[in-house]
C-alpha cells in the first residue's frame, strides 16, 4: 500500500518568514496529493491540492510543489502570519488505494510574532 | 463549519457502557469516513462507506462497529472500550473516494 512520509514534525518560524514542508509517498501510482490545515480544537481542514499533471499551484502565499519522478511534493507559505499557526497533513491518494488518501504524520507549525 | 456535523463534542464512558457517535453531511457527498485521531500519531482510517457500502475497514477491533444507514448519516457504536481508546474521533465526507475530503469537528473521547 502507500506510505506517507512527512518532516519536519515541528517547525517554528518568526512571523513573515517562509515555512517548507516536505512529504514523499511510496506508489507511484497516487495522483492526488492534498494539504490539509487542523487548528486547535477543529478537524483537518483542506487548504491547497495538486494533482499530478501539473507540477505547482498556488493560491495567494501558499504554493504545492510536485515532483512526480522523485515522488515528493511540498508545501510553501510565504510570508507567515501567526494565524498560519496549526498542524499541517499532507495526502497521497490514487488507484492503487482505491483512491482513500493516506495522510502523513503532520507538522505542527508555530509562527512566532 | 465545513457542512459536516458531529454529536457529541465531548463523551465520557466507562469501559462496560455503550455509546454511539453520530455524524451528519448536508453536501450531497458519496463517501463517508471514519478516523482516530490520537496525540503524536497519524491519522488512523478506521472505517470508509462510499453510497452506504463499507468499501474499507482497517482492521479495527469489533468494539467498534459502524453503521451508514444513508448517504448523510454514518455512526460509530461503541461498546466495552479500553483507555487507549480515547481520542479524537473525525468524521469526514467526500464526493467519491480521491476527492477532497471535509472533516467534521471531531468527537473527544475519553474512556475510563
Amino acid at each position: 500500500g502507500e506510505n506517507v512520509e512527512q518532516h519536519p514534525s515541528t517547525l517554528s518560524v518568526q512571523e513573515g518568514d517562509s515555512a517548507v514542508i516536505k512529504c514523499t509517498y511510496s506508489d507511484s501510482a497516487s495522483n492526488y496529493f492534498p494539504w490539509y490545515k487542523q487548528e486547535l480544537g477543529k478537524g483537518p481542514q483542506l487548504i491547497i491540492d495538486i494533482r499530478s499533471n501539473v507540477g505547482e499551484k498556488k493560491d495567494q502565499r501558499i504554493a504545492v510543489t510536485l515532483n512526480k519522478t522523485a515522488k515528493h511534493f511540498s508545501l510553501h507559505i510565504t510570508e507567515t502570519q501567526p494565524e498560519d499557526s496549526a498542524v499541517y497533513f499532507c495526502a497521497a491518494s490514487g488507484p492503487g488505494g482505491s483512491y482513500i488518501p493516506t495522510f502523513g504524520r503532520g507538522t505542527s507549525l508555530i509562527v512566532h510574532p | 463549519e465545513t457542512g459536516v456535523t458531529q454529536t457529541p463534542r465531548h463523551l465520557v464512558m466507562g469501559m462496560t457502557n455503550k455509546k454511539s457517535l453520530k455524524c451528519e453531511q448536508h453536501l450531497g457527498h458519496n463517501a463517508m469516513y471514519w478516523y482516530k485521531q490520537s496525540a503524536k500519531k497519524p491519522l488512523e482510517l478506521m472505517f470508509v462507506y462510499s453510497l452506504e457500502e463499507r468499501v474499507e475497514n482497517n482492521s479495527v477491533p469489533s468494539r467498534f462497529s459502524p453503521e451508514c444507514p444513508n448517504s448523510s448519516h454514518l455512526f460509530l457504536h461503541l461498546h466495552t472500550l479500553q483507555p487507549e481508546d480515547s481520542a479524537l474521533y473525525l468524521c469526514a465526507s467526500s464526493q467519491d473516494p480521491g476527492r477532497e475530503q471535509f472533516f467534521g469537528p471531531g468527537t473527544r473521547l475519553t474512556v475510563l
